[in-house]
């Protein structure tokens, strides 16, 4: 079957990083997803990775690793604002979203 | 910028009863998708359109329908409703069939309860 892993919640401290982690496995790959929702609202899109690598956008990075079907979110100086959980999403072969639980991160000042 | 707009915000509904969840989009996307999230779970695909005038099952289709007459719109149909299908609902659009970078641009939501 079709799934996603990453951590229910995570705790990090206001200008440190955290990362988060993604594990998935789908029928076929057309890319990994990362967006941000805060509580109450929609998600909004942060990243997307299909070739390994690291791709970086501001404090923003996201990480692929295709051989070992794995991701993560790098969030570096953070604030209070990046409180909110984190949503891992795999693309199947047929284009399909295969949605993680979501990671809710605190930041504690 | 108005881009996905969904309505009503929030609804109470008798179990039983019928609604219509509506979904309105002014990007011009071709690609269309209703989602169900729940506490402790990913969100779930219900229905999908890749183009005005068809559309297609998603992972949790029962219970629900919807259609595409045009471009922009995109209302979800609940024809009797049950407790479980008490849930947030979004609609979201993407300017192709997912099949580039496939981003998701996501409505407000709709907070359903059914009772």
């Amino acid at each position: 079957g079709q799934n996603i892993d990453q951590p229910t919640e995570m705790t990090a401290t206001e200008g440190a990083i955290v990362q988060i982690n993604c594990t998935y496995q789908t029928s076929g790959f057309n890319g990994l997803f990362w967006y941000q929702q805060h509580a109450g609202e929609a998600p909004t899109f942060l990243s997307y990775n299909v070739l390994d690598g690291l791709e970086e956008k501001g404090r923003f990075s996201s990480f692929l690793s295709r051989s070992k079907g794995y991701s993560y979110l790098l969030l570096k100086e953070l604030q209070m604002k990046d409180s909110a959980s984190y949503l891992c999403a795999a693309m199947d072969s047929n284009y399909q979203l295969i949605w993680g639980a979501g990671t809710k991160l605190i930041i504690k000042p | 910028t108005a881009g996905i707009t969904q309505a009503p915000t929030s609804q109470i509904l008798a179990a039983g009863r019928s609604m219509t969840l509506r979904c309105t989009q002014d990007m011009r996307h071709n690609a269309m998708y209703w989602y169900r999230q729940d506490l402790g779970l990913g969100l779930r695909l219900i229905h999908y359109s890749n183009t005005a005038g068809t559309t297609g099952k998603g992972e949790v289709p029962d219970g629900y329908s919807v259609s595409r007459a045009n471009t922009d719109d995109f209302p979800l149909t609940l024809a009797s409703a049950v407790p479980s299908q008490t849930s947030v609902y979004f609609c979201a659009s993407s300017g192709s069939s997912g099949r580039d970078t496939g981003e998701l641009f996501f409505g407000e939501g709709s907070r359903l309860t059914v009772l």
